[in-house]
C-alpha cells in the first residue's frame, strides 16, 4: 500500500516551458487535491477534485490546469511556466466522509519545481 | 473568508520541555481540527485530530484542546525529543471539500 505517490520528485523548467505533475493514490479515495507550499505561506490549495471526471478551483488556480480521468490519478499541468510558480507541490487525497465525519488528508512527498 | 491563524511561527525548546502551538479559526461551522507534522523533504502527516464534540484528546506525549466558544485550539507536546523537530500545521475543516491550514510552526528541540 503505497499511499499517495508523486512524480517527478524534482524538476527544473525554463520560463515558458510546460510540464505535468503526476499524482496517484491507491486508497480508493474520492477526493484529491493539489497544494503549493511556499516559505512562510503554508499550504495553498490550487485545484481539487471530488470524483472522477470532476475538478474545481482552489485558492490559487491561475496558471494551472488539472484533470481527473481516473479515480486514482490527479494530474496538475503548467502550460507556460513562470518563475512565480517555483514552489513545492503536494498532492493529497482523502476519504469522502459524511456531514458528521470528516477525514484527514493523506499527502505525497512533494515535487520540488524550479522555474528559471 | 475562512482563516486559521497559527502562533508562534517558530518555537525553540530544550529537550524534555513542553511545547505549545496555538491556532484560532474564523468559521464557526468548522467541526474537525487535524494537526499535521512535516519533516524535512516529506509531505505533512496527520499526528492527531479532534472533532467539535470533544474538548480534549491525548495520544501519548501529544494532546490537543479545543475551545469552541473562543474558536481556539492548541497542540501540546510534552517531554519533547529531538525527533519532534519539524514544521507543524493546524487546520480547520467544515465538512465540505476544503481544509483551511494555518501558516505553520517550525519547532526546534535542542538536545
Amino acid at each position: 500500500n503505497a499511499g499517495v505517490t508523486q512524480t517527478p520528485k524534482f524538476r527544473v523548467l525554463k520560463t515558458g516551458q510546460s510540464m505535468t505533475l503526476l499524482c496517484a493514490q491507491d486508497m480508493n479515495h474520492e477526493y484529491m487535491y493539489w497544494y503549493r507550499q511556499d516559505p512562510g505561506m503554508g499550504l495553498r490549495l490550487i485545484h481539487y477534485s471530488v470524483g472522477e471526471g470532476t475538478t474545481a478551483k482552489g485558492e490559487v488556480p491561475d496558471g494551472y490546469n488539472v484533470s481527473r480521468l481516473k479515480k486514482q490519478n490527479f494530474l496538475l499541468g503548467l502550460e507556460s511556466a513562470a518563475p512565480s510558480q517555483t514552489s513545492v507541490y503536494f498532492c493529497a487525497s482523502r476519504y469522502q466522509g459524511t456531514a458528521f465525519y470528516n477525514s484527514p488528508l493523506h499527502f505525497g512527498n512533494g515535487t520540488r519545481l524550479t522555474v528559471t | 473568508g475562512e482563516n486559521v491563524e497559527q502562533h508562534p511561527s517558530t518555537l525553540s525548546v530544550q529537550e524534555g520541555d513542553s511545547a505549545v502551538i496555538k491556532c484560532t479559526y474564523s468559521d464557526s461551522a468548522s467541526n474537525y481540527f487535524p494537526w499535521y507534522k512535516q519533516e524535512l523533504g516529506k509531505g505533512p502527516q496527520l499526528i492527531i485530530d479532534i472533532r467539535s464534540n470533544v474538548g480534549e484528546k491525548k495520544d501519548q506525549r501529544i494532546a490537543v484542546t479545543l475551545n469552541k466558544t473562543a474558536k481556539h485550539f492548541s497542540l501540546h507536546i510534552t517531554e519533547t525529543q529531538p525527533e519532534d523537530s519539524a514544521v507543524y500545521f493546524c487546520a480547520a475543516d467544515t465538512g465540505g471539500f476544503k481544509t483551511i491550514f494555518g501558516a505553520g510552526t517550525r519547532l526546534f528541540v535542542k538536545a
